[in-house]
């Protein structure tokens, strides 16, 4: 079975700061990927990154940056100086495609509410 | 360039009616997903589509069925709405578990 877990529900910021969001997974794949997505006010969902199992090289871009640790099932997100704009719901998402059958599965975890407070 | 194309955006519908999700994609992926958004629940699975004309059970089933005709529809149907039905509702598409998956703009459906 696969779960994500966000533990942090909501964070609140003052701009310009750090903030780390968390993301831990579970799955009994040994190939899979992790996807951050981030849900502005307006309600769409968007893509922002995507990390293979087998690759644990860390991502810098602008001010986002991704620390994934397969020793810790970890795929954590930090943004650097926030600003206002990053004010969203973030959501860390686990797919595979499991070698024991079955669809493509996707499962999100709960979501990470951040505030970014000018 | 559509994407994912959901309608209606908006509905609200008295306890015990019924009606039609509609999501449309120009994108020709193989796999579609209907999920509902609660506050705090994250993204739940209602329903996938491997390819036309398959279908299965997601995490939260009950109170729904889907169609998926053609390659490029998939539609949710609640045949008689529960207030527990409220909630906003995605239709994603997917080519391979290696991608992202693309995301209509949602329907808030509320039931009362």
């Amino acid at each position: 079975a696969q779960k994500v877990t966000q533990a942090q529900t909501e964070i609140s910021v003052v701009e310009k700061e750090d903030v780390t969001l968390d993301c831990v997974y579970e799955t009994r794949d040994t190939t899979y990927y992790l996807f951050w997505y981030k849900q502005p006010p307006s309600g769409e969902l968007v893509f922002l990154i995507r990390r293979n199992s087998f690759d644990e090289q860390n991502e810098i871009s602008g001010r986002y940056s991704w620390n994934f640790q397969k020793s810790t099932s970890s795929f954590n997100f930090t943004i650097t100086a926030s600003q206002v704009v990053d004010s969203a719901v973030y959501f860390c998402a686990l797919s595979a495609f499991p070698v024991s059958g079955g669809y493509q599965k996707v499962t999100f975890g709960t979501g990470t509410k951040l505030q970014v407070i000018p | 360039n559509a994407g994912v194309t959901q309608t209606p955006k908006f509905q609200v519908l008295k306890t015990g009616q019924s009606m039609t999700l509609q999501c449309a994609q120009d994108m020709n992926h193989n796999s579609m997903y209907w999920y509902r958004q609660d506050p705090g629940m994250g993204l739940r699975l209602i329903y996938y589509s491997a390819s036309e004309g398959t279908t299965d059970k997601g995490e939260v089933p009950n109170g729904y069925n889907v169609s998926r005709l053609n390659k490029r529809e998939f539609s949710l149907r609640l045949e008689s709405a529960a207030p527990s039905q409220t909630s906003v509702y995605f239709c994603a598409t997917l080519y391979y578990s290696n991608q992202p998956q693309h995301f209509g703009d949602g329907t808030r459906l509320s039931i009362l």
